[in-house]
Parts: structure tokens; sequence; C-alpha cells
């Protein structure tokens, strides 16, 4: 079955320092899809990144950058040098090509404190 | 460009009563899709649509129903509101395709008392 675990609930971190944050997926299929979105305080989700499962190149933006590893089933992400506006909850994401109709799995989310 | 508009983004209820979430967007999305978000459980999927006449079952279906009678719409009704159904309610379109990114509303708060 899919599922989606994000074992780090939330992370404080001072402004200015890297931060990781986690994703570890299970999926039966060899085709999928992993997205991040950025939940601010504002409520409303924004995507982030989409990767599909045969494209293990990192990904960088900007400050942001991701990390497929199929081998571990994780799709980390990583903030540099981050600022207070980098403060929302995360959450990962996993869809699988197979169903006829798809489905989104989400992670339970982590909230990131960027602290001034 | 509106995208995906939610109405109501605050709602109180009493135990028993029912209501419509109502979800548009314009972006002529096949895939429509409703969430509930609750503290440590994330987002779940309640119900969704491939498309006009088509619904099925997500992971949280009790106690909801929905129905899609244009591509535009895909309204969520909570049939006798209960306490358990307290929570930001988020209503998503995307592509008919696993790969393509969801776009979100801005949230319904329900407050079941």
């Amino acid at each position: 079955a899919q599922k989606v675990t994000q074992a780090q609930t939330e992370i404080s971190v001072v402004e200015k320092e890297d931060v990781t944050l986690d994703c570890v997926y299970e999926t039966r299929d060899t085709t999928y899809y992993l997205f991040w979105y950025k939940q601010p305080p504002s409520g409303e989700l924004v995507f982030l990144i989409r990767r599909n499962s045969f494209d293990e190149q990192n990904e960088i933006s900007g400050r942001y950058s991701w990390n497929f590893q199929k081998s571990t089933s994780s799709f980390n992400f990583t903030i540099t040098a981050s600022q207070v506006v980098d403060s929302a909850v995360y959450f990962c994401a996993l869809s699988e090509v197979r169903l006829v109709a798809y489905k989104y799995i989400f992670g339970t989310g982590t909230r990131l404190k960027v602290l001034a | 460009n509106a995208g995906v508009t939610q109405t109501p983004k605050f709602q109180v209820l009493k135990t028993g009563q029912s209501m419509t979430l109502q979800c548009a967007q314009d972006m002529n999305h096949e895939y429509m899709s409703w969430y509930r978000q609750d503290p440590g459980m994330g987002l779940r999927l309640i119900h969704y649509s491939v498309g006009a006449g088509i619904t099925d079952q997500g992971e949280v279906p009790n106690g909801y129903n929905v129905s899609r009678s244009t591509t535009e719409d895909f309204p969520l009704r909570l049939l006798s509101a209960a306490p358990s159904q307290t929570s930001v309610y988020f209503c998503a379109s995307s592509q008919g395709t696993a790969a393509a990114e969801a776009f979100f509303g801005q949230g319904t708060r329900l407050t079941v008392v």
C-alpha cells in the first residue's frame, strides 16, 4: 500500500541555518511521482516540486534542494540559509501512475519554525 | 485568474445540521478532490472525482457526500454534522494525470459544536 512518512513533526532552527526535512515513502509500483508542498501560516498549500520515479537527479532551486534516493525510498528537502519566511508546514506527497483514478497520498507534514 | 475557489472560509455548525462546502475551479481540470486536515494527521482524502458525473470515495468518506455535475464545481455535503467533523477542509484540482500538481483552495475552517 502507499504510504508517506514524515517523521519530523516540528523543527526549529535559527535563521541562516540549513535544515533538512525528511520524507520516506512506500509503494509497490515502479512508476510514481513525488511532490513537496508548502503551507505557510496563511493556510493555502503551494506546490514546490515534482519528481518522477525514473529521475533520481537532485534538483536545486535557489536555497531549496531535493535529494531523491530510490534505494532508501526517500525524497528529502533541504533549505539552505533558512529565512523567517520559510516558516511553514511542509508536506511530502506520493501519487501512483497505475491507478485508473490516481490518488495523492500525503504525509503528516513537518512544521518548520525559523527563528530570527 | 481565480484558480480554485472555496466558500465559506469559516463556518460553525451545530451537531446534526447539514451544509454544503462549495468548490469551483476555472482551469478546466478533470480531477478534483476534497481533503480534511487535522493536527498530526496530515491531509486525508475524503472524496475525489475524475470528471463530470464520476466520483469515488477516498480514505475518510463517511458522513460526506459529493457530486460532480459540471467540470467546474465539486461541492462537499455534510449530511448530519458531528463534532468529529471539526476540521479544515481543502478542495483541490489538477489535470487528470498522476504527474500533475494539485492546486488548492484556501480552505474552510469548520467547527461543529
